[in-house]
């Protein structure tokens, strides 16, 4: 069976540092990647989907960027991170078509910045 | 630019009773729908996928579908207190998520 890990589970970082999030997966072969952020009150948004090794698609404009050095890693960086970053940060995979597969989710990665 | 609404409620029901829960999706063209279930602080899970028109179940959840009217809905059934959780709705492949539906079941 397919598991989802993220790392760390939890964060707080200060304004200005640098931020590293890590998402692995197992059990499947060359699945498409996707980091999404859930903040406080609001819909999750997707942010970055990956469908190979180093092919990045990026959603949203902002303070991040995402890489996928191997097949089944998938990470999501700042080089400073600003307040609107804080938030719940979810990996998820999907097995097929980016247009219709169903996606399932890792713990997530809740990161506070102060 | 793609949107997806839902009653953010919340929703409470007694135990034993169905909850409805609502969706309506703006672009035409979506093949795929999804409703996820949400714990507080955990992470969304799959309830049920529904790609054609009509109803599809799984025990006590049924997804519904009208493409005409651009609608998709859950039904739980029984509803137990365990279901008490953010029920979120997406749409598409790359999928846009409606903001969620909280659910409250009372014992």
């Amino acid at each position: 069976s397919q598991t989802i890990h993220q790392w760390p589970a939890t964060l707080v970082q200060p304004v200005g540092s640098p931020l590293s999030l890590e998402c692995t997966v197992e059990g499947t072969s060359n699945p498409n990647l996707y980091w999404y952020r859930q903040a406080a009150g609001r819909g999750l948004q997707l942010l970055f989907y990956s469908v190979g090794i180093g092919q990045i698609s990026s959603e949203v404009p902002q303070n991040l960027s995402a890489s996928r050095p191997q097949d089944r890693q998938f990470i999501l960086s700042s080089k400073k991170l600003l307040l609107s970053d804080s938030g719940f940060y979810l990996c998820a995979w999907s097995r097929d078509s980016v247009s219709t597969d169903t996606q399932y989710f890792g713990p997530g990665t809740r990161l506070t910045v102060l | 630019q793609k949107e997806v609404e839902q009653n953010s409620g919340p929703l409470s029901v007694p135990e034993g009773a169905i909850a409805s829960l609502n969706c309506t999706y703006s672009d035409r063209g979506s093949q795929s729908f999804f409703w996820y279930r949400q714990y507080s602080g955990k992470s969304p899970e799959l309830i049920m996928f529904i790609y054609s028109n009509g109803d599809k179940e799984d025990g006590r959840f049924t997804a519904q579908l009208n493409k005409a009217s651009q609608y998709v809905s859950l039904l739980i059934r029984d509803s137990q207190p365990s279901d008490s959780a953010t029920y979120l709705c997406a749409v598409g492949g790359k999928l846009v998520f409606g903001k969620g539906t909280k659910l409250t079941v009372n014992p």
